[in-house]
Parts: C-alpha cells; structure tokens; sequence
C-alpha cells in the first residue's frame, strides 16, 4: 500500500526545544516538500527537494532545517528560531516531471507552549 | 476564490445542485493550474489540473475553466454531495514549485 506517512499525528514542545518531524514516501518519488498551514490559510512552502542531498529554500525556510539523506525521508527539524512555530505542517511529495501533482501526506499538528 | 485576510470565503450548496468556486491568480508564466481538496484534519489531495495552453477539461463530475485573460480558474462541481464538503485549493505552477491560493470552504446542505 503505498502512500506517504507522517508521525506523529500531534506533536506538543515547550518553547525554545528544537522538534524533528518525520516524513517517509513508499511512492519512489523524487521530489519531496514541506509546507506549513496556518487557521484559514493556504499552503506555504518551506523546503523542497528535488533530489537525494539535494534540496532548497521555499517562502519561509527561516528556522527550519531539512535534510534528505534518503530517497524515501525528508525529515524537516523545526528549530527554536522559528519565531511561530505552531501549526499543521505537511509533507508532499511528486514524480519529478509532474511536480504539479503532488501527494500529502496526513500532517503533523505542532503545538508549542 | 483567493483572499487576503483570516477567513476563508465559503459557498453553501445544497445537495444535488451544481457548484462553482473561483480562484484569481497573478502568475501569468504559469504552466499548470491545479485544483485540490483538502478535508477536515487531513492532507490536500490532488483533482485535477489544466495546462496554460488549454481553457476547458473534464473529469469526473469535475470540470475546470481558465480564462487565462482574467486571470481566472473556477472548479465546477456537478450534483454536489455531502462527500464533498472540503477546503478547495487553487495552485499554479511554473519555474517553482505550487503556489497555492488560501482556499474556498464548500459546505453541502442536505
């Protein structure tokens, strides 16, 4: 059954604590991508990858870090710099000559107190 | 359509009626124009998409039009059912990667 996945599903950190969230494809995508929603928002991306330990900055990439050692994970690690870090972050990812096409993944709900 | 602001623009529809939402875009080097369906709680999932080159594709029960002169996207929903009550989402994509509008709430009255 292939599809991506995201863990945990709720996520609670108190301020000033860096939060690694997990994102793994079973798709054989190439490219992967996070993004960020916020209450009545749309989509906003922060990183994307187009490759293997390859990737680049979206709209919003300040405070966060990725790293895409493997084909399958794209591991996004929120750091204490991100000044509003609570939110619904999600996970994509899409064949790399179709990148309109993209597939999400369930979404980690990050709350930071 | 688009919006700028907190609230989400929202189009009640009864069951069975056609609906239409609308997206205005800015990007006129846009290759691709996207439509998506996000759920309560879950990820956006793909609808459909059209090409800059076309104005008008079908799928099913789903039709998008763009008037790439306006500027213009509007997803058209035939016999609207409670399934489909969601967050839908425009996008464009060129050089970059998606670009998505804020999106439309639909909520389908019984």
């Amino acid at each position: 059954d292939g599809g991506i996945t995201q863990s945990p599903k709720y996520l609670f950190r108190k301020e000033g604590q860096n939060v690694t969230l997990s994102c793994e494809q079973n798709l054989n995508h190439d490219a992967m991508y996070w993004y960020r929603q916020d209450p009545g928002q749309g989509l906003r991306l922060i990183y994307y990858s187009q490759i293997v330990n390859d990737f680049q900055k979206g709209d919003i990439a300040e405070g966060y870090s990725v790293s895409r050692e493997k084909k399958e994970s794209f591991p996004l690690t929120v750091t204490s710099a991100q000044k509003n870090p609570t939110a619904f972050y999600l996970c994509a990812s899409s064949i790399q000559g179709k990148r309109y096409e993209q597939y999400f993944g369930p979404g980690t709900r990050l709350t930071v107190t | 359509g688009e919006s700028v602001g907190l609230h989400l623009p929202t189009l009640s529809v009864q069951e069975g009626d056609n609906s239409i939402i609308n997206c205005a875009y800015s990007n006129s080097a846009s290759d691709y124009f996207i439509w998506y369906k996000q759920e309560s709680g879950k990820g956006p999932q793909f609808i459909i998409d059209i090409r800059s080159n076309m104005d008008k594709r079908q799928g099913q029960r789903v039709t998008v039009l763009l008037n790439k002169t306006v500027k213009h996207l509007s997803l058209q929903i035939a016999a609207t059912q409670p399934g489909d009550s969601a967050v839908y989402f425009c996008a464009n994509s060129g050089n970059t990667p998606l670009v998505f509008g804020k999106g439309t709430r639909l909520s389908v009255i019984a």
